[in-house]
């Protein structure tokens, strides 16, 4: 069936320094994607999201990329501080799914001091 | 937002028992979802709870195996029904006020151990 992957497990990071988390989705009808944060024995906490009809959304200290014509999609995250450290989830949802959300293989985020 | 929580937080089971686990929000909401994140893996969508009717399952998910309510819009149960090993995994209630992109809430999890 459709799918979402990450290209790393896990990305160690210096604190200060922007992180960049990639995602490759392969659902072309896929019109909404989140990313969610996950830290140890929690659920996944909404990040930042971004619709198909954008390239770029940004948040504080987060910014989304898009590129549907490779269907990736990107997490940056600027000035990396320890308290990101978790893991990253990309997710997507298709409009005619019902508010059903895939989610990727997540990535870990470790950020050294 | 919406608060979730869910209980049992953690518990162990003996092969063969069933689980029921409880999923409360503090307001009203369109869609509730189970899913369930085996121990270091990402999330998998079981079933989508809805309010008054039978539960919509996913492929490779049967309501034998994970039987769903949803008596109201603020509560639902998942039931693990006879439990194996491979059950073993961090359940999870999530939350959507209503179609379109709307933020999806997470409860923070029930993990379980079957022995």
């Amino acid at each position: 069936g459709e799918s979402v992957g990450l290209h790393l497990p896990t990305l160690s990071v210096q604190e200060g320094d922007n992180s960049i988390i990639n995602c490759a989705y392969s659902n072309s009808a896929s019109d909404y994607f989140i990313w969610y944060k996950q830290e140890s024995g929690k659920g996944p906490q909404f990040i930042i999201d971004i619709r198909s009809n954008m390239d770029k959304r940004q948040g504080q200290r987060v910014t989304v990329l898009l590129n549907k014509t490779v269907k990736h999609l990107s997490l940056q995250i600027a000035a990396t501080q320890p308290g990101d450290s978790a893991v990253y989830f990309c997710a997507e949802r298709w409009s005619g799914g019902y508010q059903k959300v895939t989610f990727g293989t997540g990535t870990k985020l470790q950020v050294i001091p | 937002s919406a608060v979730i929580s869910q209980k049992p937080s953690r518990d162990i089971c003996q092969r063969g028992t069933s689980l029921t686990i409880q999923c409360q929000v503090d307001s009203q909401v369109t869609m509730m979802f189970w899913y369930r994140q085996q121990p270091g893996q990402s999330l998998t969508l079981i079933a989508t709870a809805n309010q008054g009717s039978e539960a919509t399952y996913e492929s490779g998910f049967v309501i034998d195996k994970f039987p769903i309510s949803r008596p109201n819009l603020t509560f639902s149960t998942l039931t693990v029904s006879n439990m194996s090993p491979e059950d073993s995994s961090i359940y999870l209630c999530s939350v959507a006020r209503g179609t379109g992109d709307n933020e999806q809430f997470f409860g923070p999890g029930t993990r379980l151990t079957v022995l």
